[in-house]
């Protein structure tokens, strides 16, 4: 299948500092990207929905200002926790599909822990 | 999207089938079902999808009721990798459509 690489794959952060996420889908374009935040024994939680070329689309509850999201190419999209707290803690994952109507693909999970 | 509703834990012996209900009772006539699954620590991994018949691939096999409201992942030898978190989605093939996560079923495969 197609593959959707994150990187990194694990950060740990100061309180009060930024850190990027990349996702990139490596073998084939994406002009819609998903992120997700997954909590411990939680579920995935849709955050986002990154649009080539214009603004994302965010979920209810989810701060926009804190949570920046940049999908510049048709396969990379990133997102930048701003100002990061140690509740921001948690598992952050990308997803993106080839075409609108088939199967989505998610990258490997960035662990960020903010201390 | 319709809702899912799946057992949140099973246990499996190593070798044997796997069976997995997922129960979509509110699905509509365009909403596929997808299965994923997460082992720990993972992204989410694609199985398969289906929407009226039956589908096989090398992983697993859907089994769709007639009347769509339930369906069965099986797993026709499962190994202890198939440990994970499995979960079942049912969304239309929309463009911009996501996939939304319920708490999906942990199987536990044992020895």
């Amino acid at each position: 299948g197609a593959v959707v690489s994150q990187h990194p794959s694990r950060v740990i952060c100061k309180s009060g500092t930024s850190v990027k996420i990349e996702c990139r889908s490596l073998d084939f374009q994406a002009t819609t990207m998903f992120w997700y935040r997954q909590f411990p024994k939680q579920s995935l939680m849709l955050m986002a929905t990154s649009n080539e070329g214009s603004k994302a689309t965010y979920e209810q509850g989810v701060e926009k200002d804190k949570f920046l999201i940049n999908h510049a190419s048709l396969t990379l999209s990133t997102l930048t926790v701003t100002s990061a707290h140690p509740e921001d803690s948690s598992f952050y994952i990308c997803s993106a599909r080839v075409n609108w109507n088939t199967e989505a693909f998610f990258g490997q999970g960035t662990r960020l822990t903010v201390v | 999207d319709a809702k899912t509703t799946q057992p949140p834990s099973m246990d499996c012996a190593e070798g044997r089938a796997a069976n997995l209900p997922c129960n979509h009772s509110t699905i509509s006539g365009n909403e596929y079902v997808y299965w994923y699954r997460q082992i720990h620590s993972q992204g989410p991994q694609y199985i398969i999808h289906g929407l009226k018949n039956n589908e096989t691939n090398e992983m697993a096999s859907l089994i769709i009721t007639e009347d769509r409201k339930s369906s069965t992942l099986i797993l026709p030898h499962a190994t202890l990798r198939d440990t994970a978190v499995y979960y079942c989605i049912v969304r239309r093939n929309n463009a911009g459509n996501m996939l939304t996560f319920g708490g999906g079923t942990r199987l536990m495969v044992k020895p």
